[in-house]
């Protein structure tokens, strides 16, 4: 596609329920990223994905993360049992290569904002 | 810990006037990148310098880095209302250089 795409856009869930936040990333992207951002923070490192594999997940925050992609194309971020300190907005960035996306930078879709009540 | 960290927190300057932001990071790198965020939703990338450049300029973006000092400006010239955003600071340090380490970013706020 054109863009980075993320579905759903929007997602509140009960404490304790399980959620899958989906990211499309540009057709061709070697690097796919996943970021999370509370509100008035600067973004936060999860997971990053070299085709289907995923050599850093230094940055989910517990066993409740996993995330998870196929086809070095989509990926999924999956949240067990989600507390409330989950609430934020989880953004997803591909690029054409690594090393940051040394030649052109990352480009991100528009996240996903997660509100657990 | 945070590799950037961007200073002011928040600038609020008339339109037409230079806005310039700050980012300070720990360890060396290969390449510092600017991004904006509007309405704390998906960031748009402005520009990269490499850890090899000085200076870069994009339109009435430019971006120097001093890499003695681990610092690096983002200067936009002739601001205008729309130019109203969060602006991030990215590094891609030569350890771990796979990802980006965002700081925790600069609300620029132009008056009309």
């Amino acid at each position: 596609g054109a863009g980075v795409s993320q579905s759903p856009s929007n997602k509140v869930t009960e404490k304790g329920k399980d959620v899958e936040l989906r990211c499309d990333p540009i057709s061709g992207h070697t690097a796919l990223y996943w970021y999370r951002q509370r509100l008035g923070q600067g973004l936060e490192f999860l997971i990053y994905f070299q085709g289907n594999s995923a050599p850093d997940k230094s940055g989910l925050p517990s066993d409740r993360f996993s995330a998870e992609r196929t086809g070095e194309s989509v990926s999924t971020l999956t949240i067990q049992r989600t507390q409330q300190e989950d609430s934020a907005v989880y953004l997803c960035a591909s690029s054409l290569d690594l090393a940051g996306g040394a030649s052109t930078g990352y480009t991100f879709g528009s996240g996903t904002r997660l509100t657990v009540v | 810990s945070q590799q950037g960290e961007e200073d002011p927190q928040a600038l609020s300057i008339q339109e037409g006037e230079n806005a310039t932001m700050n980012c300070s990071y720990k360890t060396s790198i290969n390449n510092l990148q600017w991004y904006r965020q509007n309405s704390g939703r998906g960031l748009v990338h402005l520009i990269l310098i490499r850890s090899n450049e000085r200076e870069k300029h994009s339109g009435r973006l430019r971006v120097t880095l001093d890499t003695s000092k681990k610092s690096s400006s983002l200067l936009i010239t002739a601001s205008r209302a729309a130019d109203t955003a969060s602006y991030f600071c990215a590094t891609a340090s030569i350890q771990g250089a796979q990802k980006l380490v965002f700081g925790q970013g600069t609300r620029l706020t132009i008056n009309p």
